[in-house]
């Protein structure tokens, strides 16, 4: 079964960037949304953004003006990069998946199937 | 923003017994709504999907219910391994993806 395993700085200082990889164990990026969710300590879960696998992306308008999501299959890794960090940044990364379901000729992220394990990042000073 | 309203915060219920759990969303949503389990230090299992179709290997005492806006969670007959956060989420309309805020199902 694919894996996913998310990577990156557990600390990181206000203002700064945060970049995150989530590396996909089979490659297999055809016909799924390639998704960032986060959740804050002791808190629900907050979808961040996605990408479809032809490289189409869409965001959490609450976040839009900072992040960046992108694809490199060469590399089987999905990326994600949310600048301008502040304290309520802090939380648990998660990679996910979710398959595409088709009604009406519309595709939808049919509920995410794989996750990662998360990744905590922590931002101060 | 479509917004996902769990309800109860927290149910308490005994091994063996039945829970059920509610998520009502602000608009309809049809049936593109998911459920999901979360232990402390994972990450979430996907249960159900359409509201209704149980995930690759998810036992057949968790079920879903509903349409529109208002759903129902099921589970049976409480096992041991079923005291978690559940979340329930909505692909109906985004950005954004939104999720509820989530059940603990707790040992009464």
């Amino acid at each position: 079964q694919v894996q996913l395993r998310e990577s990156g700085p557990g600390l990181v200082k206000p203002s700064e960037t945060l970049s995150l990889t989530c590396t996909v164990s089979d490659g297999s990026f055809s016909s799924y949304y390639w998704t960032w969710i986060r959740q804050p300590p002791g808190k629900g879960l907050e979808w961040i953004g996605y990408i479809y696998y032809l490289g189409d992306t869409n965001y959490n308008p609450s976040l839009k003006s900072r992040i960046t999501i992108s694809l490199d299959t060469s590399k089987n890794q999905v990326s994600l990069k949310l600048s301008s960090l502040t304290a309520a940044d802090t939380a648990v990364y998660y990679c996910a998946r979710a398959a595409t379901y088709f009604h009406n000729g519309n595709g939808y992220p049919r509920g995410f199937d794989i996750w990662g394990q998360g990744t905590m990042v922590t931002v101060s000073s | 923003e479509i917004v996902m309203t769990q309800s109860p915060a927290t149910l308490s219920v005994s091994p063996g017994e039945r829970a059920t759990l509610s998520c009502r969303a602000s608009q309809s949503v049809g049936a593109n709504l998911a459920w999901y389990q979360q232990k402390p230090g994972q990450a979430p299992r996907l249960l159900i999907f359409g509201a209704s179709t149980r995930a690759t290997g998810i036992p057949a005492r968790f079920s879903g219910s509903g349409s529109g806006t208002d759903f129902t969670l099921t589970i049976s007959s409480l096992q041991s391994e079923d005291f978690a956060v559940y979340y329930c989420q909505q692909y109906y309309n985004w950005p954004p993806l939104t999720f509820g805020g989530g059940t603990k199902v707790e040992i009464k």
